[in-house]
């Protein structure tokens, strides 16, 4: 059975920090490893990852896979309050996609 | 990416009763998938969508309890039936563009609450 633990599971930083979020994982058959930010009700995609080492990045978003290892991480630089939410992981195996239970990041003003 | 809505966003039902949840997609798309997410807890697949055919539901998940309508390439249905506290949840419409290994992306969501 697939299997994604995130953490940490919750994290209160203050506006501008840098944040580190975890994502580990058990798959049959890896073929994917995505980011999602949830806002209210609605997971939005932030990043698809197939390859180990290849960093994607999108403004002060970045993630990085470690197959070997069987990690990923998403970093966000400069947090703004609009960063607040909860980042889900979620890998795609044999099992279809399955989802970690999320890391909720507040950040405080 | 395809504009996903649903709808309805948000309702409170009394148990015993049903609630339909519809996803329009304004593209026609492969894959269309129902999540649903309960409190505290991670996202869970009910079912695959099927276009012209039955709906092929996930462990712990039946079409008497949860049936599903999809009548073309661009709708679906999802209908809560039966309801009962334990029900209450978001539940998220998904679809996937058909390439292979495409990332799902998820429509607004509907929060259910059961009284």
């Amino acid at each position: 059975e697939d299997k994604v633990v995130q953490s940490p599971l919750s994290l209160v930083v203050h506006e501008g920090d840098t944040v580190t979020l975890n994502c580990s994982y058990e798959v049959t058959n890896f073929r994917s490893l995505l980011w999602y930010k949830q806002e209210k009700k609605a997971p939005t995609f932030l990043f698809m990852l197939t390859s180990s080492g290849i960093e994607k990045k999108s403004g002060r978003l970045s993630s990085i896979l470690d197959k070997k290892e069987l990690f990923s991480i998403l970093n966000i630089t400069a947090t703004q309050t609009g960063d607040s939410a909860v980042y889900l992981c979620a890998i795609g195996g044999a099992d279809g996609l399955t989802f970690g239970k999320g890391t909720h990041l507040i950040i405080q003003p | 990416s395809a504009v996903i809505s649903q709808k309805p966003s948000r309702d409170i039902c009394q148990r015993g009763t049903s609630l339909t949840i519809q996803c329009q997609v304004d593209s026609q798309v492969t894959m269309m998938f129902w999540y649903r997410q309960q409190p505290g807890q991670s996202l869970t697949l009910i079912a695959t969508a099927n276009q012209g055919s039955e709906a092929t539901y996930e462990s712990g998940f039946v079409i008497d309890k949860f049936p599903i309508s999809r009548p073309n390439l661009t709708f679906s249905t999802l209908t809560v039936s039966n309801m009962s506290p334990e029900d209450s949840s978001i539940y998220l419409c998904s679809v996937a563009e058909g390439r292979y290994n495409s990332p799902l992306h998820f429509g607004n969501g509907t929060r259910l609450t059961v009284t």
